[in-house]
């Protein structure tokens, strides 16, 4: 029931930069609603990685940071490393959903 | 240091109702601040939002899953729980709790705990 979409995969030498996109409509992201993503090692819990769009929790790297325009948003990690390797959800509210939404995931891949 | 237990069967029959349970540890479930929800992840699929509560018993569900499912607080126990009727296959799951900020323009949950598998088979 996802309504953000996700590129499935991205991947980066280390070192490298990446970013995911996350792209909503007009009922979540685009109605000005805040963005907010997770990582997810495998086998693990998600873990809040940002949220309000571009703050960082305590504990979080700077590499990590994120963007909002319009109806999408962007997380970029930047001197990409291999404890990196994860699943990364962005999430956001949908007015017409009355609660939350999160996108269809991506996984980065360290090569 | 807050921390968040899910508990309940990790095995359930078909058209039965799965219950789960999450104990709040390190922090009060009557804190104004915050708001509790269930998210769950079907193997090797992405993170489906359930419902959220509040502890005056505000709920919020899915609109997918209103008509399954019902949500309540034990403030005593500092615990909330999860219901979820008539459950299939396709209710097989990693159930997370999580402790949720709300405010006009975001929804977000900052604190999960570690997830328990919930298998729906005869």
């Amino acid at each position: 029931q996802s309504v953000l979409t996700q590129p499935p995969s991205v991947s980066g030498a280390p070192g490298q930069r990446v970013t995911i996109s996350c792209t909503g409509s007009s009922t979540n992201i685009g109605a000005g609603y805040d963005v907010h993503w997770y990582q997810q090692p495998p086998g693990t819990a998600p873990k809040l990685l940002i949220y309000v769009n571009n703050n960082r929790p305590s504990g979080v790297p700077d590499r990590f940071s994120g963007s909002k325009s319009g109806t999408s948003a962007s997380l970029a990690i930047s001197g990409l490393q291999a404890e990196d390797e994860a699943d990364y959800y962005c999430q956001s509210y949908d007015r017409s959903l009355g609660g939350s939404v999160f996108g269809t995931g991506t996984k980065v891949t360290v090569l | 240091q807050l921390q968040l237990q899910e508990s309940g069967p990790g095995l359930v029959k078909p058209s039965e109702t799965l219950s789960l349970t999450c104990t709040v540890s390190g922090d009060s479930i009557r804190n104004e601040n915050y708001y509790w929800g269930w998210i769950r992840q079907p193997p090797g699929k992405g993170l489906e939002w359930i419902g959220t509560i509040y502890y005056s018993g505000s709920t919020y569900y899915n609109p997918s899953f209103k008509s399954r499912v019902t949500k309540s607080v034990d403030t005593s126990k500092n615990q909330f729980s999860l219901k979820l009727s008539t459950v299939t296959a396709a209710d097989t799951a990693v159930y997370y709790c999580a402790r949720q900020s709300v405010s006009s323009t975001y929804w977000f949950f900052d604190l999960w705990g570690r997830g328990t598998l919930v298998t729906v088979s005869s």
